[in-house]
């Protein structure tokens, strides 16, 4: 059972156009909602996360944004560059024994920019 | 600040042996957690040790265990291999309380034959 699902897989956008990542969860306990960037070769890295209390958070050209009635949430990148070129990945988690580390992550989308 | 450091890179094994990978957190992080990644099943979460303790696990068979040492070092084990362990293995530090930021290492690419 996928409890996170993310679209589209794939994702071409002109320089200076806005991405669009959709995702949507199942389990209502959820409480922690990131979004991590991978280039090829590298790690994951967290670029932004919101928590259920908040609808939007922004930081810089990246912007969450939050539905918690349709359980959905998205990652919106704007002004959109070459360099933003990597695979994006939605996740989601609850606190279990004091964290909120295990997180689910979504299928990923592979981001295009092209110059 | 160094980064999480994860060895080796790469790794092939041939079914039915066991293999160890090694995590070094970033100093002063206590919280190790491991993924899975595959490109079919993507990033699946194995388990997170904290203070040589662990503290969550997911829905991985007994073949894989993992452990923390007291300088908040970790490793993951995972016996018997099968083709379809085949996949990026990375590790993630924190300094332990929830919310905090998690750190990915750049992986070990464990390949079975």
């Amino acid at each position: 059972q996928q409890q996170v699902k993310q679209s589209p897989q794939s994702l071409i956008v002109q320089k200076g156009g806005i991405s669009i990542i959709n995702c949507a969860y199942e389990n209502t306990a959820f409480d922690y909602f990131p979004w991590y960037q991978q280039f090829p070769g590298k790690g994951p890295a967290l670029l932004i996360a919101i928590r259920p209390d908040v609808s939007e958070k922004k930081e810089g050209r990246f912007t969450i944004s939050f539905n918690k009635s349709a359980k959905q949430f998205s990652l919106h990148i704007m002004d959109s560059q070459p360099g933003d070129s990597a695979t994006y990945f939605c996740a989601a988690s609850i606190i279990l024994g004091g964290s909120n580390y295990k997180l689910t992550f979504g299928k990923g989308t592979l981001l295009t920019v092209n110059p | 600040k160094a980064g999480v450091t994860q060895t080796p890179r790469y790794l092939i094994k041939t079914r039915g042996q066991q293999v160890t990978l090694s995590c070094s957190p970033i100093s002063g992080h206590r919280s190790v957690s491991w993924y899975q990644q595959t490109p079919g099943q993507g990033l699946q979460f194995l388990f997170e040790y904290f203070s040589e303790t662990q503290r969550n696990k997911g829905n991985f068979p007994g073949r894989f265990s993992g452990r923390q040492f007291s300088n908040s070092r970790s490793e993951m084990n995972v016996s018997t291999l099968e083709l379809g362990d085949s996949a990026l293995y990375l590790c993630a530090s924190s300094f332990g309380q929830s919310y905090n930021e998690q750190f990915f290492g750049p992986g070990t690419r464990l390949t079975v034959l």
